[in-house]
Formats: structure tokens, C-alpha cells, sequence
């Protein structure tokens, strides 16, 4: 167990939806990173959030949006689903954002779209 | 650009020896990881390197040569159960972690 915790594990929903993911990060880590990984894939890089900031932006669509909240836990909104969006998603976090980093992933939420 | 390059898909036998390879070209370097991750779950930390030479860690280790960009994962006597995805990322210039597309490793008995 990472320390690390994702709401919900599984998600099923239509295409045009909306949906937001949860992440509660370790106790004491302010960094959070959420990736989207597809089937057989790797790790896709979103977004990073530090205390509450945005610190570093990847590959997210204009149609996904995140936010940190003070009590650092953070949440992932996707918008206007598409079937290519189907995806597990991993939130990690981090003591720090620079130097050693070693990231702590959560279970990630498993997304589904029919 | 930042490229890491891996192979794809390597295959050994169960108590045999498999060397991982990963190359680099990144803004900067400040240390690699490797990660392991099995089929569904999270990625977990195998071991990070910054400095040039073999880090041991009972049946892993990993190498990493700075002046050449390149590191490797060694996983001695092998198991079934090392059968997975392993992740090399580097952390650039901006402490951003840049992640390879993983190698799947298989374990035939």
C-alpha cells in the first residue's frame, strides 16, 4: 500500500459525459501528478500540482482540468467523454518536486467509455 | 526533444538472468528511475541512480552511464512473478520525470 488513495477504482459512463477522479495524496507529500494510461500503453504525463499550484503541464486535452485543494488532496475532471478516453488513471505524489522525487502511485481509477 | 528508448517486449526463462536496457536523451539529467509494474496495478519503485556505476539491490540492480545515456535493469534468478512492465523515466533539467513506454518483460517456465 502506497499511501496513496483513488476514487472510485472503477467508472463506466457514456461518451459526453462528464466525471471527476479522486486523489488523496501520502500524508506529509505535497506534490500530485495524475497520467493516463491506455490499454498496453505507457504512462502518459497530465498534469503536476505543488500545494495547490500547478507546477507542470503534459499531454492534457483542453477537455480535462484538475485542481488541488488546500487539504492537498486533488481531483481530475474529464469533459465531453469520447470512447478514446476509456483509460486507467493514476494519480502519484511526491515529498518534493525537485531532486530526489521518487513518485508513490495510487491504484489509479479505471476508466470506461461505451 | 526528450526521447527514452526501451525494447518492447523481452522474454526469459525462470531462474535465468535478463539485462533491460534503456537509452536517453533529455533537456538536462538529474537521476533515473526504474519502476516495475505488473498488468493492471501501479507502477512500484525498483531504484534510482544519479551517479555513474551498478546500485545493488538483492536480485536487482541497475547501472547507469551518464556520458553514454544509457542504463540498464539486471534481474538475477529470475520468477514468475517478476513477469511485468518495467519503466525507466528520467528527471530532466526541470526535475520533471520523463517516462519510457515500459518493457514487457515475459517468464516462461
Amino acid at each position: 500500500d502506497s499511501g496513496v488513495t483513488q476514487t472510485p477504482k472503477h467508472l463506466i459512463t457514456a461518451t459526453g459525459q462528464r466525471v471527476t477522479l479522486r486523489c488523496s495524496p501520502r500524508s506529509g507529500d505535497l506534490s500530485v501528478y495524475w497520467y493516463q494510461q491506455s490499454l498496453d500503453q505507457g504512462l502518459q504525463f497530465l498534469i503536476q500540482y505543488y500545494n495547490g499550484e500547478e507546477r507542470a503541464k503534459g499531454n492534457i486535452l483542453e477537455r480535462f482540468s484538475a485542481q488541488q485543494f488546500p487539504d492537498l488532496h486533488s481531483e481530475l475532471n474529464l469533459s465531453s467523454l469520447e470512447l478514446g478516453d476509456s483509460a486507467l488513471y493514476f494519480c502519484a505524489s511526491s515529498v518534493v518536486t525537485e531532486a530526489y522525487n521518487e513518485q508513490f502511485f495510487g491504484p489509479g481509477t479505471r476508466l470506461t467509455v461505451l | 526533444g526528450q526521447n527514452i528508448d526501451q525494447p518492447t517486449e523481452m522474454t526469459a526463462t525462470e531462474g535465468a538472468i535478463v539485462q533491460i536496457n534503456c537509452t536517453y536523451q533529455t533537456s538536462g539529467f538529474n537521476g533515473l528511475f526504474w519502476y516495475q509494474q505488473h498488468a493492471g496495478e501501479a507502477p512500484t519503485f525498483l531504484s534510482y541512480n544519479v551517479l555513474d556505476g551498478l546500485e545493488e539491490k538483492g536480485r536487482f540492480s541497475s547501472f547507469l552511464s551518464r556520458s553514454k545515456g544509457y542504463s540498464y535493469l539486471l534481474l538475477k534468478e529470475l520468477q514468475m512473478k517478476d513477469s511485468a512492465s518495467y519503466l525507466c523515466a528520467v528527471v530532466d533539467s526541470n526535475y520533471q520525470l520523463i517516462w519510457g513506454a515500459g518493457t514487457k518483460l515475459i517468464i516462461k517456465p
